[in-house]
C-alpha cells in the first residue's frame, strides 16, 4: 500500500514564499501529483513529477526526490487567492490507482 | 469545454434509503475514479475503472456500496442502505492512460455530490 504524510495546516504572508512538504512510502512509483482545492470546490491539477528534480510552472514549483520519498510544492509571491488546500497524490506502479494525502490547508494572510 | 459532470450536486436523505450518484466522464477518457472526501479522512479512493472494467474497489464497503460503469459515458455509485456515516462529498474523476501504462498525470474532477444522510 501507500502512505502519504503532509502537514495539516500552514499560514503564510501575502507576497512571501511557502514550501509545503510531502513524504511518502510506496511499493511502486510512477509519479507524484500536486492538486489545489479551494473550499467547497473540486481539486484541480497543479503539477506532476516523474523524475527527480524541480519542475517550475509560473509561481508554482514542485520538487521530487524518489530515493528519499519526498516532494515539496513551492509557492512564490503568495496571493490571497492561494488560500486553499494542497493535496499530494501518488501514482504507484501496477494498476495506477491515484491515492491522495489528507492535504495541507494553507492560509495566506495580509 | 470538456468537463466531468456529476449529479446530483446535493442530496439529503434519511437513513436506510437508497442513494445513486452519477458521473459522466470526459469523452475519450478511459479511466474513472470515485472518491469520498470528509474533513477527517481527506480524499479516499472507493473504486477505479479502466476501459469500463472495475480494477479496484477495495476501498469501498462491499455490503452497501456498489459501483458500475454501464457504458463509456456513465459511471454510477450506489449506496443501499445509506447510513449517517456515509455523509460526505463524493467526487468522480476521469483521466487518460496512454499506451505503455503511464498516466498523463492529470485527473479531471467533477464538482462533487454532497450527500447528507439523516
Amino acid at each position: 500500500g501507500q502512505n502519504i504524510d503532509q502537514p495539516t495546516e500552514m499560514t503564510a504572508t501575502e507576497g512571501a514564499i511557502v514550501q509545503i512538504n510531502c513524504t511518502y512510502q510506496t511499493s511502486g512509483f510512477n509519479g507524484l501529483f500536486w492538486y489545489q482545492q479551494h473550499a467547497g470546490e473540486a481539486p484541480t491539477f497543479l503539477s506532476y513529477n516523474v523524475l527527480d528534480g524541480l519542475e517550475e510552472k509560473g509561481r508554482f514549483s514542485s520538487f521530487l526526490s524518489r530515493s528519499k520519498g519526498y516532494s515539496y510544492l513551492l509557492l512564490k509571491e503568495l496571493q490571497m487567492k492561494d488560500s486553499a488546500s494542497y493535496l499530494c497524490a501518488l501514482l504507484p506502479g501496477g494498476y495506477q490507482k491515484v491515492t491522495f494525502g489528507i492535504g495541507t490547508k494553507l492560509q495566506v494572510i495580509p | 469545454d470538456a468537463r466531468v459532470t456529476q449529479t446530483p450536486r446535493h442530496k439529503v436523505t434519511e437513513m436506510g434509503q437508497e442513494v445513486t450518484m452519477r458521473c459522466q466522464p470526459i469523452l475519450g477518457h478511459n479511466t474513472v475514479f470515485w472518491y469520498r472526501q470528509t474533513m477527517m479522512q481527506g480524499l479516499e479512493l472507493l473504486a477505479y475503472f479502466r476501459n469500463r472494467a472495475p480494477l479496484d474497489d477495495s476501498g469501498m464497503p462491499k455490503d452497501r456500496f456498489s459501483a458500475e460503469m454501464p457504458d463509456a459515458t456513465l459511471a454510477t455509485l450506489k449506496i443501499q442502505p445509506s447510513e449517517p456515516r456515509d455523509s460526505a462529498v463524493y467526487f468522480c474523476a476521469s483521466g487518460l492512460v496512454q499506451r505503455g501504462g503511464l498516466d498523463t498525470g492529470e485527473l479531471f474532477f467533477g464538482e462533487g455530490s454532497r450527500l447528507t444522510v439523516l
